[in-house]
């Protein structure tokens, strides 16, 4: 069993404030790393796939990095926005494991006006 | 809206029972997962379909099975249904078999009486 930890498990924050979370996987057998943005009652949508130790990706006011070494993923929200609110998910992929992904329980964030 | 279509949206039905879920991906996905989703527990994956053939297995009862027609949409089957097995289903599709991002879609929630 692939053991994805995410942190922390919610984050209530006022709108303007910048956060992150954390996503901890076993470094052994890494393949890739998935993102995803869960919004109440929609379906998780990807926010960005991560392969190489040191990869840093941007998607307007969120960015990921990646350490493979280590088996850890950043998200960074800058300057979070009431629509930001959304369950952000990690699931990261094993070699050999096809297209498998092992999500972790997620990072609620909560942003208030 | 992903460009992945989920049938029923919703279905009702009674212990004992046999459903199936049906999925279409998007336009130019070979790839199709099934994810299933209960109240105390985070997205799971089933099982990976690509062009037609199975290619990853994750945490699927017996007494489910799925399959990819040459069209390549795919169907969920869930027979002997029990009460814990209400939940709701997302199938995702991708444009290949490794490291692409992928696309949910809206997911069927099925209730066992």
């Amino acid at each position: 069993i692939l053991n994805v930890e995410q942190s922390p498990q919610s984050l209530h924050v006022q709108e303007g404030d910048s956060t992150n979370f954390t996503c901890s996987f076993p470094s052994s057998n890494f393949y890739a790393l998935h993102w995803y943005r869960w919004e109440t009652a929609k379906s998780p949508e990807a926010l960005f796939v991560m392969t190489l130790n040191g990869d840093e990706k941007k998607k307007g006011r969120i960015s990921a990095t990646l350490n493979t070494k280590e088996g850890y993923s950043y998200l960074y929200i800058k300057g979070s926005q009431p629509e930001d609110s959304a369950t952000y998910l990690c699931a990261p992929i094993l070699t050999g494991g096809g297209n498998k992904l092992t999500f972790g329980t997620g990072t609620q964030l909560k942003v208030e006006l | 809206d992903s460009g992945v279509t989920q049938t029923p949206k919703h279905l009702i039905t009674a212990t004992g029972q046999r459903v199936t879920l049906r999925c279409s991906p998007r336009s130019g996905d070979l790839s199709v997962y099934w994810y299933q989703q209960s109240l105390d527990q985070g997205l799971q994956f089933l099982i990976q379909y690509y062009n037609g053939e199975e290619r990853a297995k994750g945490n699927i009862l017996e007494r489910f099975s799925a399959q990819q027609f040459p069209d390549l949409h795919s169907e969920l089957n869930l027979s002997s249904l029990e009460l814990g097995d209400s939940a709701l289903y997302f199938c995702a599709s991708s444009v290949a078999v490794t490291d692409n991002e992928q696309f949910f879609g809206p997911g069927t929630r099925l209730t066992v009486l």
